[in-house]
């Protein structure tokens, strides 16, 4: 079956700091791949998503970037962070030929920048 | 571009009562793909029903089913015997083939004792 890891679950980081977070999905070949973020008791804000290695498309200019090194891991980074960078930070998978399934969240990254 | 709509943004229920969640869609497409997602405190994002625009019948899981009306573009999620276990937010989802998901910003949902 398949499964999405994402870590670390809890971050707290200084403003300026650099940051990496992980996502990779197994038991599957050539998913979509999604980052979103979310604010406190909001909704949810598509940031990057990946339809393939080294394929990313940006929804909302940030101070983030994304990677796909691997065709099964998403990551998601900063230079430099923000205070304005935290949030909760989700990663997702659909099947890679249409998304009528829905998609399957990891338990998703708590960042703090202080 | 296809959007989302829940006008609740907060809904309460007691404990072992019924509830209902509003959802509207606005497409042109006949052939769509809609979706509730619960995310609990935890803030795992949990898919709880899915539906297929080309069925008439409405998509039911246990205490959960959905009110499916194509021609009002609407999709509504009913909650039976609404238990503490619920007390999440939910969000609306809606997505054709080979398309992004697009959702809505989300109803909170308080269980009363």
């Amino acid at each position: 079956s398949q499964t999405i890891h994402q870590w670390p679950a809890t971050l707290v980081q200084p403003v300026g700091s650099p940051l990496s977070l992980e996502c990779t999905v197994e038991g599957t070949s050539n998913p979509n791949l999604y980052w979103y973020r979310q604010a406190a008791g909001r909704g949810l804000q598509l940031l990057f998503y990946s339809v393939g290695i080294g394929q990313i498309s940006s929804e909302v200019p940030q101070n983030l970037s994304a990677s796909r090194p691997q065709d099964r891991q998403f990551i998601l980074s900063s230079k430099k962070l923000l205070l304005s960078d935290s949030g909760f930070y989700l990663c997702a998978w659909s099947d890679g030929t249409g998304t009528i399934y829905g998609y399957t969240f990891g338990s998703g990254t708590r960042l703090t920048v202080v | 571009a296809q959007t989302v709509t829940q006008s609740q943004p907060e809904m309460s229920v007691q404990e072992a009562e019924t509830v209902t969640l509003s959802c509207t869609y606005d497409t042109s497409e006949s052939d769509y793909y809609l979706f509730w997602y619960k995310q609990p405190p935890s803030r795992q994002m949990i898919l709880v029903i899915r539906q297929e625009a080309y069925k008439q019948q409405n998509a039911t899981e246990n205490r959960f089913s959905v009110n499916f009306q194509k021609a009002a573009k609407s999709f509504s999620l009913k909650i039976s015997d609404s238990q503490l276990g619920d007390a999440a937010m939910y969000f609306c989802a809606y997505t054709e083939y080979g398309n992004k998901l697009v959702f809505g910003a989300g109803t909170i949902l308080r269980v009363k004792s």
